[in-house]
């Protein structure tokens, strides 16, 4: 299996503008996290489905963020307007069962917000 | 509010030497601990897991005090390759609404 598939690896935008980043989770895994690091704030989990189902968004940020999983092989995180305040590194990560602790998370999307 | 907390280092460590860390957690009712490891510009990817009477995979050693509400990792003849931020992960007895809560990292250097 590829892993956990995020794209794009590097974006830099201009305040204001759609932030679109991609999540294909590992094949058979149910559960699906969005989170952020910063070097402040750490890993900071926004937003967490389980079976395609959002279970808990309640650490998106606020309204300009936005999460959709249409289906078990594709995720999206949007932010719109985006500002500079967002810049960080978003992660995608899935699990396998309820049950483990394991996170198998994707290689991340810079995000810059100039 | 769930707390995991990890003194961010960073730990200059000579190569060879042995080095441990340790992070406190709050909730008493935590049930399961892990350690991840992180290296420069990478994902966190899962060490091991920390079980209640400890355990051991390889040059790494794993424990946890309930009692204190810490748990530790012990690294062994530390190698260059060691050189990463180690997350404390805890996960609470909710776990069916995630329930992980990551620390900050410690960040720990070895030096040739």
């Amino acid at each position: 299996d590829a892993g956990v598939i995020q794209s794009p690896r590097h974006e830099v935008t201009e305040m204001g503008q759609e932030v679109t980043l991609r999540c294909k989770p590992i094949s058979g895994h149910n559960s699906l996290f969005w989170y952020r690091q910063t070097m402040m704030r750490g890993l900071e989990l926004l937003i967490y489905f389980n079976n395609n189902v959002p279970i808990d968004d309640s650490g998106m940020p606020e309204d300009r963020f936005s999460a959709k999983m249409p289906n078990a092989s594709f995720s999206t995180l949007k932010i719109q307007p985006s500002e500079p305040r967002d810049s960080a590194v978003y992660f995608c990560a899935t699990r396998g069962g309820v049950n483990t602790g394991e996170l198998f998370f994707g290689e991340g999307s810079r995000l810059t917000v100039l | 509010r769930k707390e995991v907390e990890q003194d961010p280092g960073p730990f200059n460590v000579p190569e060879g030497a042995t080095v441990a860390f340790n992070c406190t957690y709050s909730n008493s009712a935590s049930q399961s601990f892990f350690w991840y490891r992180q290296d420069c510009r990478k994902e966190p990817k899962l060490l091991m897991s920390v079980y209640s009477s400890g355990n051991e995979d390889g040059r790494f050693t794993a424990q946890l005090n309930r009692a204190s509400q810490y748990i530790s990792l012990l690294i062994r003849d530390s190698k260059l390759s060691d050189s990463a931020t180690y997350l404390c992960v805890v996960r609470d007895s909710g776990g069916g609404a995630d329930g992980l809560t990551f620390g900050k990292g410690t960040h720990l250097i070895i030096q040739p």
